[in-house]
């Protein structure tokens, strides 16, 4: 199947600074990427939609201008996270979707980010 | 109500055991949905995708229900390695294929 990388796989930060996650696609090129983000014992929350060449469009109570999604190219997107606090501690997952007539995606093995 | 909603869990079950998981959906205009299986602090991983007809993969039978807006997934005869939380996933629009994810069931099956 498909291989998704991310990094870096686990980062801890002190309060106050920026994060930036990536996510590539190895072996195919991503018309879509997707980051979601996953707290303890809960599932995974999508947060935005990454379009190669477009804005992001978050979900509602998704801070924009908190969390900085670029999709540079067909096979990288990344997330910022800005000013990062503990509450943003959390496991964030991107996945990537390659063919529009499809809706199978495919997970990178996520980050895990604790904010100090 | 949760636009996706699963059985609350965990299920422990013995090796062999039969085990089925419940999930329903509220968005009547979904057309795609999947079972994810998701390891302690792993990315989740695509189990099977779930067609109105049914689909079976070894052990593994999915149905769907678009009447009901309920899907289903059967393991039979589980293994030791089946042990993980399975996740219930729906598109959310039939456009840029946003999924939404249940809360997920843990399976845990013991010798």
């Amino acid at each position: 199947g498909a291989v998704v990388s991310q990094h870096p796989s686990w980062v801890i930060c002190k309060s106050g600074t920026s994060v930036k996650i990536e996510c590539r696609s190895l072996d195919f090129q991503a018309t879509t990427m997707f980051w979601y983000r996953q707290f303890p014992k809960q599932s995974l929350m999508l947060m935005a939609t990454s379009n190669e060449g477009s804005k992001a469009t978050y979900e509602q109570g998704v801070e924009k201008d908190k969390f900085l999604i670029n999709h540079a190219s067909l096979t990288l997107s990344t997330l910022t996270v800005t000013s990062a606090h503990p509450e943003d501690s959390s496991f964030y997952i991107c996945s990537a979707k390659g063919d529009r007539s499809t809706d199978t995606q495919y997970f990178g093995p996520g980050t895990r980010l604790t904010v100090l | 109500r949760k636009e996706v909603e699963q059985d609350p869990g965990p299920f422990n079950v013995p090796e062999g055991a039969t085990v089925a998981f419940n999930c329903t959906y509220s968005n009547s205009a979904s057309q795609s949905f999947f079972w994810y299986r998701q390891d302690c602090r792993k990315e989740p991983k695509l189990l099977m995708s779930v067609y109105s007809s049914g689909n079976e993969d070894g052990r593994f039978t999915a149905q769907l229900n678009r009447a009901s807006q309920y899907i289903s997934l059967l393991i039979r005869d589980s293994k030791l390695s089946d042990s993980a939380t399975y996740l219930c996933v729906v598109n959310k629009d039939n456009q840029g294929g946003k999924l939404i994810f249940g809360q997920g069931t843990e399976l845990s099956v013991k010798p």
